[in-house]
This record gives C-alpha cells, sequence and structure tokens, in this order.
C-alpha cells in the first residue's frame, strides 16, 4: 500500500518548456488535489477533482493544467515554465466524503525553473 | 488576505516541556480544523483535527484547543520529544459535506532541543 506517489521527484527545467507532473493513489480516494509550497506561503491549492471527470481551480491555477486520468491518477501539467512556477509541488488525496476529509499528501516535487 | 495565520515562523522547546503552536482564522465559516505535520522531504501528515463544536480534541501527546469566539487555535504537545521537531501546518474546511477544500497557514517551524 504505498499511499500517494509522485514522479519525478526533482526536475530541472529551463523557461518556456513544458512537463507533466505525476500522481497516483491506491486509497480508492474519490478525490484528488495539486499543491503548491513555496517559502513563506504554506501551502496554496492549485487545483483539485472532486471526483473523476471533474476538474476546478484553486487559488492560484494560472499557468498550469490537469487530467483526471481515471479514480488513481491526477496529472499537473506546465505548457510553458516561467522562473516563477519554482516550487515544490505536492499531490494529495481524500475519500471525499469524510467529516472532515483527511487528505494523504504525496512525498513531492522539487521543481526549478531557470 | 491570509484567512489562516501562523504568526511564529519557529518554536525551539527544550525536549520534555510543552510545545504549543498556535494558528488564528478570520473566516468564520471554518468548521474544521486540522493540524498536519511535515518532516524535510516529505509530505505533510495528518495529525489531529477538531470540530467547530468542540473546544478541546486530545489525541496521546497531542492536544488540540479551539476559541471560537477569539477565532484562535493551538496546538499542545506534551511531553515533546526530539521527533516531534518539524514544521507544523494549521489548516482549515469551509462548510460543507465533501470535498473539503484545505486552506493552510505559512507554517511553524518547531525545533526539540534535547
Amino acid at each position: 500500500n504505498a499511499g500517494v506517489t509522485q514522479t519525478p521527484k526533482f526536475q530541472v527545467l529551463k523557461t518556456g518548456q513544458s512537463m507533466t507532473l505525476q500522481c497516483a493513489q491506491d486509497m480508492n480516494h474519490n478525490s484528488m488535489y495539486w499543491y503548491r509550497q513555496d517559502p513563506g506561503m504554506g501551502l496554496r491549492l492549485i487545483y483539485y477533482s472532486a471526483s473523476e471527470g471533474t476538474t476546478d481551480k484553486g487559488e492560484v491555477p494560472n499557468g498550469y493544467n490537469v487530467s483526471r486520468l481515471n479514480k488513481r491518477e491526477f496529472s499537473l501539467r506546465l505548457e510553458s515554465a516561467a522562473p516563477s512556477q519554482t516550487s515544490v509541488y505536492f499531490c494529495a488525496s481524500s475519500d471525499g466524503r469524510a467529516l472532515p476529509d483527511t487528505q494523504y499528501f504525496g512525498p513531492g516535487t522539487r521543481l526549478t525553473v531557470l | 488576505d491570509q484567512q489562516v495565520k501562523q504568526n511564529s515562523p519557529s518554536l525551539s522547546v527544550q525536549e520534555g516541556r510543552i510545545s504549543i503552536l498556535n494558528c488564528d482564522y478570520t473566516n468564520s465559516m471554518f468548521d474544521y480544523f486540522l493540524w498536519y505535520k511535515k518532516y524535510p522531504a516529505e509530505g505533510p501528515t495528518f495529525l489531529i483535527s477538531i470540530s467547530s463544536i468542540k473546544d478541546k480534541n486530545e489525541d496521546g501527546r497531542f492536544t488540540v484547543f479551539l476559541n471560537k469566539s477569539a477565532k484562535h487555535l493551538s496546538l499542545h504537545i506534551v511531553p515533546s520529544q526530539p521527533g516531534d521537531s518539524a514544521v507544523y501546518f494549521c489548516a482549515a474546511s469551509a462548510r460543507g459535506f465533501g470535498n473539503e477544500k484545505l486552506t493552510f497557514g505559512t507554517g511553524t517551524r518547531l525545533t526539540i532541543i534535547p
């Protein structure tokens, strides 16, 4: 039982390059989330998916796109990376029906955009 | 506008003593509050939560207190142990069933001094 897995762990991009961050969960959770963590800013929600087939914007969606490929997988795409997107990215999942709806996080992807 | 605030970026406590981490919020619609713990190079892990209808919740060495009138909550760790050294995030979710989006504070780095 791996929980939430993310690939890659580290990535360096040049400005303008594109990439996709992958996330998968094996807890049969309905909801999945993408966050970014920046120094002094806490965790900020980029996009979330309440259930398979649905996605919604979070607090900081600009410059990102997401795909809920199936119930297990939720990917985050940077179409044209910018230095402002240098951050640590976390994927999370939750049951979506519990109270509170505790989220479980992956280990993160550290992205640097030069 | 920061709806969840952790005003102390860091805190150092002697091993065996009590650690008190504080969190303030502005949105009166928040109905659940959660604490997450984060070690370096790992994702946040859920620690403890409290419903807005309660004023205290206890789980082993960890107790969370909620003061709704002051819009303030605190996490008490007694006794503090070296393994408690981590960044602690306060998070809150607004009223609604399922798909509870979390709003995170900026975190407090706790260092336990042996």
